[in-house]
């Protein structure tokens, strides 16, 4: 099992909808968890960090689930320029585990 | 300003050459990062230094050596290029990745090596 795993997409969604995506770890004694978002032939950017409680930022939602070990980010009315990809960050061990990124499409 | 800056941007060169990669940040941090990310999209680190020490040396060929003169630049060289190189190479930083400040990392351009 990876460390870090993503369903790698495409999602492919039409604009002002709702779309999920989960990112699950391995270890349970991981720290902190993020999300980052890449552009085409760019690089990443943090979009948000993920806390215990849960937290949100616009129309960005982020969850932890410690039990069940994995972290979601929830984006409303989607926007074209959402368009994206989107990768998990787990710190575990003073190590941060990338996962492969889940590409999301945005249609008009 | 840039916060972290990459040079050069695309470097398309032949098998068996050495190159280098520079890295700069003006963001005060004190670790910084070489990432590889190959033609599947896949963002997987390299090195980590912290204070110009090295902290994380994943498993990567010893044809890949970065080197940290100061605290602000992490340069990776790379001997005898082979095709498998080719791949966008980031750089990035953060604040000391063992002390309680905030994990993000901040990212470079990236460098689009292309080996042919």
């Amino acid at each position: 099992r990876k460390e870090v795993e993503q369903d790698p997409g495409p999602f492919n969604v039409p604009e002002g909808a709702t779309v999920a995506f989960n990112c699950t770890y391995s270890n349970s004694a991981s720290q902190s968890f993020f999300w980052y978002r890449q552009d085409c032939r760019k690089e990443p950017k943090l979009l948000m960090s993920v806390y215990s409680s849960g937290n949100e930022d616009g129309r960005f939602t982020a969850q932890l689930n410690r039990a069940s070990q994995y972290i979601s980010l929830l984006i409303r009315d989607s926007k074209l320029s959402d368009s994206a990809t989107y990768l998990c960050v787990v710190r575990s061990n003073y190590q941060l585990i990338w996962g492969a990124g889940t590409k999301l499409i945005i249609k008009p | 300003d840039t916060a972290v800056s990459q040079t050069p941007k695309y470097l398309v060169t032949q098998m068996g050459n050495d190159k280098s990669i520079k890295c700069e940040q003006n963001l005060g941090h004190d670790t910084m990062y070489w990432y590889k990310q190959d033609s599947k999209k896949f963002l997987k680190i390299m090195f980590s230094y912290n204070n110009k020490e090295l902290i994380i040396n994943e498993t990567v060929p010893n044809r890949f050596s970065p080197k940290s003169p100061d605290k602000a630049h992490l340069n990776l060289h790379i001997n005898s290029l082979e095709l498998g190189d080719s791949a966008v190479y980031f750089c990035a930083s953060s604040q000391d990745w063992r002390g309680p400040g905030p994990d993000t990392q901040y990212f470079g351009p990236g460098t689009r090596l292309t080996v042919l």
